[in-house]
Order: C-alpha cells, then structure tokens, then sequence
C-alpha cells in the first residue's frame, strides 16, 4: 500500500529558482494539504484543498502555489525561491466526511528542499 | 486562532515506566484532535484520533484522553519501551489542523 507518495525526496535549489513538489494518494481521499516543518515553528499548513477543484490557503502561502490536478494529485509550486523556504515539506491526505466528524490524516515521507 | 501547545518538549524515561504526554489547546471548538508519532527525518504516523464528542481513545499500549471545557488531552504510553522514542505530536481541527511543536521522548534501556 503505497498510501501518500512525495516527490522529490530531496531537492537543493538556487535562489530565484522555481520547483514543482509533487504529491500523490491512492486511497482516493478527498482533501489534501501541503504542511511546512522548520525547528521550533512545528507544522504549518501552506495549502490545502477540501475537495477536487478547489484549494484555499493556509497559515504559510506567500510564495507557494498549488493545483489540485486530479482526485489523487496534489502539487506544490515555488515559483522564485528564497532561502526562507528552506525546510521539510509534507503532503497529506484525508477522507473527508460530512459534518463535524472527520477521519486520519496521513503523511507523505516528507521532501527536504534546500534553497542556497 | 487556535494555539496547542505541548509539554515538555522533551523528556526521557526508564523502559518499563508508564509515558505521559500533555497537549493544550486554547479553543475548545476542535471538532478532532489527533495524536502523532514522528521517527527523525520521517513523515507522521497517526496514532489516535479522538472525536470531539469522545473522552478517550485506546490502542494496544497507548491510551489518550479528551477534556474540551479544559482545553486539555493526555496521552499515556504503557510499559514503555526502547521502540516508543519518538517525537509525539497532536493536531486539532478539521481541515485546518493546528499542530504542537511536539514531546521528544527518549526510553532509556
């Protein structure tokens, strides 16, 4: 079961670079999410989207963009990058119910991406 | 906006003793909370995940805890082992899940 795959793994970047971090579920979930982690700042979410055909923001998106290209795919965009943007990224995926209840998240492996 | 907070932030224990591990949160509205388990350089693994109409939640050895009027839950980890270290996160919300900065555990043999 290969659950939530993170592409790539590691990536080190210039700045002023631009990047595509690709995600993909094959647990058919509805909602996906794409999360930052830096030293002592914990997880923050950068984007998400509830549904196929929609995304919103989270607490961290300047600088990022995302597409929800299907049910399965969700991919993250640095279009110019800073070394501010150096950190651990994770996708993650849930099935999303109706009402106030909900469901696991689950996590991708994570990509490093280092800007220099 | 919600703010979770964990402690401590890290803490090491004899194998074999009981781990407990305390999360706050500031907005009892969390609709779930859920409990992680991270391994160094590693995604998260979902541990418990707890509803917000429920008080508790077990698996196996682990055991978590739910009080929303005092924007508290608990995770107990019983018979601790070498295997547990790990940094432990929770994380409340629905869609915009609002993460502690997580318990570093260490289980000493």
């Amino acid at each position: 079961n290969a659950g939530v795959t993170q592409t790539p793994k590691f990536q080190v970047l210039k700045t002023g670079q631009s990047m595509t971090l690709q995600c993909a579920q094959d647990m058919n979930h509805n909602s996906m999410y794409w999360y930052r982690q830096d030293p002592g700042m914990g997880l923050r979410l950068i984007y998400y989207s509830a549904s196929e055909g929609t995304t919103d923001k989270g607490e961290v998106p300047n600088g990022y963009n995302v597409s929800r290209l299907n049910k399965r795919e969700f991919s993250l965009r640095l279009e110019s990058a800073a070394p501010s943007q150096t950190s651990m990224y994770f996708c993650a995926s849930r099935q999303r119910t109706g009402g106030l209840s909900g469901n696991t998240i689950y996590f991708g492996e994570g990509s490093w991406l280092t800007v220099v | 906006k919600q703010e979770v907070t964990q402690i401590p932030a890290a803490l090491s224990v004899p194998e074999g003793e009981n781990l407990v591990l305390n999360c706050s949160f500031t907005d009892s509205a969390i609709y779930n909370l859920q409990w992680f388990r991270q391994d160094p350089g590693k995604g998260l693994t979902s541990l418990l995940l707890i509803q917000s109409s429920q008080r508790e939640q077990t698996s196996g050895r682990l055991n978590a805890s739910l009080d929303k009027s005092s924007g508290r839950s608990t995770l107990y980890i019983a018979a601790s082992q070498p295997g547990d270290s790990a940094t432990y996160l929770c994380a409340v919300g629905l869609n915009r899940l609002a993460f502690g900065k997580g318990n570093q555990v260490v289980v000493i043999p």
